[in-house]
C-alpha cells in the first residue's frame, strides 16, 4: 500500500508569491491534516480536514487555506509568502477511528 | 493549553546499550499518545501508538510506557544500533482527531 505523498518535495519562492502544496493520502484514509515545521517553533498544527470538510484549525494566520476533494487528496495554499513561512510542511493521513496519523516526505518551502 | 515537553533534548551513546527517552504532558486528559522517528530532512515515521486506556505497547526492540495521571510517557530502546540514530518525537492528541501536540523531540546518536 502507498504512503503519504506530498509534491512538490523542494520549491523556492520569493516574498509576496502564494504556494500550492499538495497531498495524496494512503489509500482508504479519509482524514488529512498539515503541520508546519520549523527548527524554531518545532512541529505546530495548521488544519485537518475530514471527507471535504474542515475539522479543525490551528493557530495561524488566514493566508494560510486548504482544501480536501472528493478522492480525499488535499491541498494547502499559502499566499503573500513571507520570510517566516520557510519551513518544512508536512501532510498525515488517518485512518478512521485509530488516531493514529501517517505521515508523508514533506514538501520544503524556502521564501527568499 | 497542552504542551509537551522531550528531555532529554539530545543524546549520545555507544551501540548496545538500552535508553530511556522521556515526554511529560501538562493535560492529562489525552485521547491517545504517539511516539515518532525523524531521520534529517525526512519526514515523521510512527513507531508507537498508545491509547489513553493501555499503559504500555511493544514493537520489536522499542517499549513505549503511558501515565496518564502523572503526564507522562517513556520510550525506551533496548539494545541500540547506529541505525537508531534519528530524532524521536513525542505527540499526544486531545480530541481523538488529527490534531496532535508535539514536543521538541529528543536527538538520538547511537555510536559504532
Amino acid at each position: 500500500k502507498a504512503g503519504v505523498t506530498q509534491t512538490p518535495r523542494y520549491l523556492i519562492k520569493t516574498r509576496g508569491q502564494q504556494v500550492t502544496l499538495s497531498c495524496s493520502p494512503i489509500s482508504g484514509h479519509r482524514s488529512v491534516s498539515w503541520y508546519q515545521q520549523t527548527p524554531g517553533q518545532g512541529l505546530q498544527f495548521l488544519f485537518e480536514y475530514f471527507s471535504e470538510t474542515q475539522r479543525n484549525k490551528g493557530n495561524f494566520p488566514g493566508r494560510f487555506s486548504g482544501r480536501q476533494f472528493s478522492n480525499s487528496r488535499s491541498e494547502m495554499n499559502v499566499s503573500t509568502l513571507e520570510l517566516g513561512d520557510s519551513a518544512l510542511y508536512l501532510c498525515a493521513s488517518s485512518p478512521f477511528g485509530t488516531g493514529e496519523l501517517f505521515f508523508g516526505e514533506g514538501s520544503r518551502l524556502t521564501v527568499l | 493549553k497542552q504542551e509537551v515537553t522531550q528531555i532529554p533534548a539530545a543524546l549520545s551513546v555507544p551501540e548496545g546499550e538500552n535508553l530511556v527517552l522521556n515526554c511529560s504532558f501538562t493535560d492529562s486528559a489525552i485521547y491517545n499518545l504517539q511516539w515518532f522517528r525523524q531521520d534529517p530532512g525526512k519526514g515523521l515515521t510512527s513507531l508507537l501508538l498508545i491509547q489513553s486506556s493501555q499503559r504500555e505497547q511493544t514493537s520489536g526492540r522499542l517499549n513505549a510506557s503511558l501515565d496518564k495521571s502523572s503526564g507522562r510517557s517513556t520510550l525506551y530502546i533496548a539494545a541500540s544500533q547506529p541505525g537508531d540514530s534519528a530524532t524521536y518525537l513525542c505527540a499526544v492528541s486531545t480530541t481523538g482527531y488529527s490534531t496532535l501536540t508535539f514536543g521538541k523531540g529528543t536527538m538520538l546518536l547511537v555510536s559504532p
